[in-house]
């Protein structure tokens, strides 16, 4: 069963914001929410991660709702280069028989001149 | 620069041949998984392992085996290619117990069978 949501595509203007939200209701306390992209023909590349605060990177910020319900990828200034698949996973920040990541579909998003 | 490499980025192979696809890492890591992907299915989990001679299997296993003789090597065997098996096939690492950092992926390997 799929343990987040994601909208299938999203369309962003290049030099604008990318705001890609992610469901996760039935996230536990102790799971992480992490966000990988795939651009075509690559292997995943991981992004970000976070439990309950909001994290940024060089790359990317991340704000995880109070309750932890939902989850938001920001891109601050998208480029071409951000055109990917960006996926959204739920899982133990610790290493354990039987939690490998397991990928949803993600969300492709498309960034354009 | 660290890295998990393929050993081959495209390959073709008959039905019915026994079929390795290597996957080599550099970063010391202790896991290592092997998943494919296929259009409109995303990736799926074949099998993965967290230490050497260890392995455990994913979503996907049936007509997959793997080998992990050393800590930097894992290998996907495939022990009788079929058509169905013509995927994307990803490797990737990731450092051990305690506490999980993320994954790092090689570049793929595109299996065609024919």
């Amino acid at each position: 069963d799929a343990k987040t949501t994601q909208p299938t595509s999203m369309d962003c203007a290049e030099g604008r914001a990318a705001n890609l939200p992610c469901n996760h209701s039935t996230i536990s306390g102790n799971e992480y929410v992490y966000w990988y992209r795939q651009i075509h023909s690559q292997g995943p590349q991981y992004i970000i991660h976070g439990l309950k605060n909001n994290e940024t990177n060089e790359m990317a910020s991340l704000i995880i709702t109070e309750d932890r319900k939902s989850s938001t990828l920001i891109l601050p200034h998208a480029t071409l280069r951000d055109t990917a698949v960006y996926y959204c996973i739920v899982r133990p920040n610790v290493n354990q028989a039987g939690t490998a990541l397991i990928f949803g579909k993600g969300t492709t998003l498309s960034v354009s001149s | 620069d660290v890295k998990v490499t393929q050993s081959s980025r495209y390959l073709v192979k008959r039905t019915g041949e026994k079929v390795f696809l290597e996957c080599v890492q550099d970063m010391d890591h202790e896991n290592m998984f092997w998943y494919r992907q296929d259009p409109g299915l995303g990736l799926r989990l074949i099998y993965f392992s967290y230490d050497v001679k260890m392995k455990e299997k994913g979503d996907i296993p049936e007509g997959y085996s793997v080998s992990r003789e050393k800590k930097e090597r894992f290998s996907l065997i495939l022990e009788s290619a079929s058509t169905n098996q013509t995927s994307m096939y990803l490797c990737a690492s990731s450092v051990g117990a305690p506490t999980f950092n993320g994954y790092t992926f090689g570049s793929g390997t595109r299996l065609t069978v024919v």
